[in-house]
């Protein structure tokens, strides 16, 4: 069974650009989170989407955004790009049963580097 | 206050040692604790999955989990060189989202 890919996995981008990262999730998983994971702050959460509907929300600014296509692939966008986003943006998708979502697969993630 | 804390270490011991790796939280409502495991430049990889109090062993690991403290711990027996990892807890509650500590970075010396 294929695992969680992400793609790109290595991108440089420069402040003031915009990115989007892709999630593919484990085939028959229908819930997507997005975290982003520094040194400093270990992972944070970003957010979460089941059924092509974001069903939580980390406390990121309005830059970060995302969404979830009908097959669940998922993409996460960052606009306006500064410094400080520079981390690794992991992705899981999970299995979701009754109304929780149970445990998470990460991806390898997407290395975002900003200058 | 932060959600979750985990000593960030490092940690090194000799191979063949038992580990034990904590996490405290703050949130009582936290019903749902993984363990994962993250090699350097990887994502992270499920250990453990437990729901609310008590014991979990899955080979040379096990995971305990005391809510009336508040307290999540990862034992590891027979340590190896391959178990040089960082350990992130992640307790979750039943709204669907885990909250992870900053990481414990282990080393196992051969």
């Amino acid at each position: 069974k294929a695992g969680v890919t992400q793609t790109p996995r290595y991108l440089i981008k420069t402040r003031g650009q915009q990115v989007t990262l892709s999630c593919s999730p484990i085939s028959g998983h229908r819930s997507v989170s997005w975290y982003q994971q520094t040194p400093g702050q270990g992972l944070q959460f970003l957010f979460e989407y089941f059924s092509e509907t974001q069903r939580n929300k980390g406390n990121f600014p309005g830059r970060f955004s995302g969404r979830q296509f009908s097959n669940s692939r998922s993409e996460m966008n960052v606009s306006t790009l500064e410094l400080g986003d520079s981390a690794l943006y992991l992705c899981a998708s999970s299995l979701v049963k009754g109304s929780n979502t149970g445990e998470l697969f990460f991806g390898e993630g997407s290395r975002l580097t900003v200058l | 206050q932060k959600e979750v804390e985990q000593d960030p270490g490092p940690l090194s011991v000799p191979e063949g040692a038992i580990v034990s790796l904590n996490c405290t939280y703050s949130n009582s409502a936290f019903q749902y604790f993984m363990w994962y495991r993250q090699y350097s430049r990887k994502g992270p990889e499920l250990l453990m999955y437990t729901y609310s109090s008590g014991n979990k062993e899955d080979g040379r690991f096990t995971a305990q989990v005391d809510k009336s403290s508040k307290y999540i711990s990862l034992f590891i027996r027979d340590s190896q060189p391959s178990d040089s990892a960082t350990y992130l807890c992640a307790p979750g509650d039943t709204g669907n989202q885990f909250y992870f500590g900053t990481g414990t970075s282990l080393t196992v010396i051969p």
